[in-house]
């Protein structure tokens, strides 16, 4: 099945560093990925889009200056947190469609989440 | 706007026991399609299913169901005999355009 490795698993780091999460489709090409966040006992939240090539689509709200999205190629896109602080400390989550999916709201591939903890 | 919501934050069973986890949903499109995803402990979503607004038939999957009534904007979950196993972050999502929107979710423990 379609796989997405997302690295790290977890991560700490002080305040005002920044801190990059990847997302990598490992077994097919994704157009899209699309990154979420989700505090303790809650829902995801989409921060923003990203498609190949492009520049991100972010969620009202969402900084993007604090969190940039880049998405080089069809099976590799990152995140980076900058000068972050504690209140960014949350679980981070990206998810991929694949290229050859027939609809754009076929299911999507999700990585298994990135723990972020800013001391 | 598009929302939706999963009025049962916690729920505890016995192993065996049936359980079903409610959905409802908000949306003016006709067209949408509705997800439901499994978050265990590890942290990453599983897909367990898939419907688009036009077909309400309901799904069995194993020890899964699915009952999808847009009379009442609802797509409940039921897990049938559950399991120790199946003790995990349950997502209802709703989508038109790609973008998901989650519900709240449900978190369901089932104690052997």
């Amino acid at each position: 099945g379609a796989v997405v490795s997302q690295h790290p698993s977890w991560v700490i780091c002080k305040s005002g560093t920044s801190v990059k999460i990847e997302c990598r489709s490992l077994d097919f090409q994704a157009t899209t990925m699309f990154w979420y966040r989700q505090f303790p006992k809650q829902s995801l939240m989409l921060m923003a889009t990203s498609n190949e090539g492009s520049k991100a689509t972010y969620e009202q709200g969402v900084e993007k200056d604090k969190f940039l999205i880049n998405h080089a190629s069809l099976t590799l896109s990152t995140l980076t947190v900058t000068s972050a602080h504690p209140e960014d400390s949350s679980f981070y989550i990206c998810s991929a469609r694949d290229r050859t999916a027939t609809s754009y709201n076929s299911p999507l591939h999700f990585g298994n989440g990135t723990r972020l903890t800013v001391t | 706007a598009q929302k939706v919501t999963q009025a049962q934050t916690e729920i505890s069973v016995v192993e065996k026991e049936d359980v079903t986890l409610d959905c409802v949903y908000e949306t003016r499109d006709t067209t949408y399609y509705l997800f439901w995803y499994k978050q265990p402990p590890s942290g990453e979503l599983v897909f367990l299913i898939r419907r688009n607004s036009f077909d309400e038939q309901n799904e069995i999957s194993g020890r899964y169901s699915w009952n999808f009534q847009k009379s009442t904007s609802s797509f409940n979950f039921t897990i049938t005999a559950s399991q120790v196993v199946d003790s995990a972050v349950y997502f209802c999502a709703l989508s038109n355009t790609g973008k998901l929107i989650f519900g709240q979710g449900t978190t369901l423990q089932v104690k052997p």
